[in-house]
């Protein structure tokens, strides 16, 4: 059974780091082919791909907030963690992990239940 | 970033066949995926690489399209398919389109 779950500090202010985590069973980020991602969405808003990292510990980033997101992962291949500088209010949001295989068939077949996360002073 | 384009809202009656639109900026060939999101909850896969059934997903769902335009149909609707559903690329960098909300009238 595959699952994935997100942790994350809730609330926090302007200007600082965001720090993610993903945790996940029932697969594991060494199998040829795997990726996790990071998607976040705002309240009321539709999703956004942030960035990504693959079996082979390639890295993906949204173009758009490239300079400020850093996605790693354990050497056990069961957590993925992804930073997040220079927070702002924009940042609030959703933060979810889901997994998918490599281009082209990048598509989440299995989420996280999302962390919320508040950016505020 | 090819931009995804559907239509913001929908209104059925149960019974009916209702069809979710999206247009992408650019050719995607078939790399279409549909999700289907309820309040509260993460958004999950019905449809992948445009007209593959996940599995689990019941039968009522479809999916179609190549190239720019797609459609995801639900035949008949449900009053369990109320819900946000969403259409997203991989042709490039992944992204996602503003979402259609259904309701059921």
């Amino acid at each position: 059974q595959v699952t994935l779950k997100e942790s994350g500090p809730g609330m926090l202010q302007p200007s600082k780091t965001l720090s993610l985590t993903c945790s996940f069973s029932g697969f594991s980020l060494s199998t040829s082919g795997m990726v996790v991602s990071w998607i976040r969405q705002p309240s009321g808003k539709s999703l956004e791909w942030l960035a990504a990292i693959d079996w082979d510990g390639d890295k993906y980033y949204n173009p758009s907030l490239k300079s400020r997101l850093t996605v790693s992962k354990d050497t056990s291949n069961t957590q993925v963690f992804l930073k997040i500088t220079s927070v702002d209010i924009a940042d609030t949001a959703t933060y979810y992990c889901a997994r998918s295989s490599v281009m082209p068939s990048y598509y989440f077949d299995y989420w996280g239940q999302g962390v919320m996360v508040t950016v505020s002073s | 970033d090819t931009v995804l384009t559907q239509s913001p809202a929908l209104a059925v009656s149960p019974g009916e066949r209702v069809t979710i639109s999206c247009r992408a900026s650019e050719s995607v060939s078939t790399l279409m995926h549909w999700y289907q999101q309820k309040p509260g909850q993460q958004p999950t896969l019905l449809i992948y690489l445009a007209s593959n059934l996940e599995s689990g997903v019941p039968a009522r769902f479809s999916g179609s399209g190549s190239g720019t335009d797609f459609t995801l149909t639900i035949d008949p609707v449900e009053a369990d398919d109320t819900a946000t559903y969403y259409c997203q690329q991989s042709w490039n960098d992944p992204t996602f389109g503003g979402g259609t909300k259904l309701e059921l009238k």
